[in-house]
């Protein structure tokens, strides 16, 4: 059973382009969450989804930043015309249900930089 | 601000020693866990302590939980130098995405 997976691993953008970040949960899991860690800090949640729904944004910038979880296919995290500090590694997390009390299996992150 | 704090910010001990980390966090939770992540990784999930329990244990792991003093502590007993990594602890105060502290930095030097 592959775990969560995340690609590319690396993502280097000029200032103004998009980056699109993809995230592939584990087999069975509907719930994805999307973190960003700067460097030396803890993961700051950004967004939480199910299939086809956003269910909990509160952490993502209303301006730029969006997310999707279609049907078929990986969760989309899309950042437009990206600024220096944007660059971050950004994390992909799922889980079979919700809630805090089911552990969340963690990729291994896109490391944006923007150049 | 943070929900959870991890006390010390870096740790460097000797194989063999044991490790203790803290985390304390402000509002009350519905659980606690702790998560391992090697530089230049992702997060390893290590341990989930409810909050009506007070400690549990995973092979060379214990973890304690303090809701009165709203803490947790991490120990790692007989370390190895592979455990060098950072250490993680994230509460769930609105039930569903977990807040992370800055976590501690540890280095076991062999």
């Amino acid at each position: 059973n592959a775990g969560v997976m995340q690609n590319p691993r690396h993502l280097v953008r000029r200032r103004g382009q998009e980056a699109r970040l993809r995230c592939s949960p584990m087999k069975g899991h509907s719930h994805v969450y999307w973190y960003r860690q700067l460097p030396e800090e803890g993961l700051k949640f950004m967004v939480y989804l199910q299939k086809e729904n956003i269910i909990d944004e509160s952490g993502m910038p209303k301006e730029r930043f969006s997310a999707e979880f279609p049907k078929e296919g990986p969760s989309i995290l899309r950042i437009q015309q990206v600024v220096r500090g944007d660059s971050a590694a950004y994390f992909c997390a799922s889980s079979l249900t919700s809630g805090g009390a089911h552990e969340q299996y963690f990729g291994p992150g896109t490391r944006l930089t923007v150049t | 601000s943070q929900q959870g704090e991890e006390d010390p910010q870096a740790l460097s001990i000797q194989e063999g020693e044991n490790a203790t980390m803290n985390c304390s966090y402000k509002t009350s939770i519905n659980n606690l866990q702790w998560y391992r992540q090697n530089s230049g990784r992702g997060l390893v999930h290590l341990i989930l302590i409810r909050s009506n329990e007070r400690e549990k244990h995973s092979g060379r792991l214990r973890v304690t939980l303090d809701t009165s003093k709203k803490s947790s502590s991490l120990l790692i007993t007989a370390s190895r130098a592979a455990d060098t990594a950072s250490y993680f602890c994230a509460t769930d105060p609105r039930n569903t995405p977990l807040v992370f502290g800055k976590g501690t930095r540890l280095s076991v030097i062999a």
